[in-house]
């Protein structure tokens, strides 16, 4: 069956630190992957999208990976701020339906 | 960056009653939508595809008959929950596909629409 794991429920890094996300995904054939925030009550915000072909991408402090032999993205948040306290979600894509992990909820300690 | 809007923000209804949720993309114009539902401290699950000018495409397991929903312009749909009862008692998304400038296309979600049934 098909299946996103994000690595843990909760992440607590303190500022200025790096918090590192996991997104493993098993029978998927995504074209491409995709990070969203969300805030508690809110709609989900698009960061990042990262294509099947790239490696890697950056926008200012955030930086995403992909893997697709591990089936693994990473998402880096860089010099964290208590204002990146939020939920993380990643999507696949295909078909243009996205499908979602449940999430990581990244704290950041002032 | 892309804006889509929904409306209402939050609704509470009796049980047996319809609530009608709509869902705009203010600064272009959206073939597709979609509408998710999202449980507390659950992921997205979608729900339908909302097509303009044709009928949605439901996911497996939703009843087309209870969430009804109209892509009627290029820039609304609108989610209908008909006959509501407790269990539909959730938080509605919808977001609208548009093309990015690498050339694929991501979705934008609206703020969502929390629902209570009593």
């Amino acid at each position: 069956s098909q299946k996103i794991e994000q690595n843990s429920e909760a992440l607590n890094i303190q500022e200025g630190k790096t918090a590192t996300l996991t997104c493993n995904y098993t029978n998927y054939s995504p074209a491409y992957l995709q990070w969203y925030r969300q805030d508690p009550g809110r709609g989900p915000v698009f960061l990042l999208l990262i294509r099947e072909n790239e490696k890697e991408k950056r926008k200012e402090r955030l930086k995403v990976t992909f893997d697709t032999t591990l089936k693994q993205s990473l998402f880096h948040i860089t010099a964290s701020q208590p204002a990146d306290s939020a939920t993380y979600l990643c999507a696949l894509a295909s078909d243009y339906k996205l499908s979602f992990g449940a999430g990581t909820t990244v704290t950041v300690r002032a | 960056g892309a804006v889509v809007s929904q409306h209402p923000s939050r609704v509470i209804c009796k049980s047996g009653t319809s609530v009608k949720i709509e869902c705009r993309s203010l600064d272009f114009q959206a073939t597709t939508m979609f509408w998710y539902r999202q449980f507390p401290k659950q992921s997205l699950m979608l729900m339908a595809t909302s097509n303009e000018g044709s009928k949605a495409t439901y996911e497996q397991g939703v009843e087309k008959d209870k969430f009804l929903i109209n892509h009627a312009s290029l820039t609304l749909s609108t989610l209908t929950v008909t006959s509501a009862h407790p269990e539909d008692s959730s938080f509605y998304i919808c977001s609208a596909r548009r093309p990015t400038s690498g050339g694929d296309e991501t979705q934008y979600f609206g703020p969502g629409t929390r629902l209570l049934v009593l």
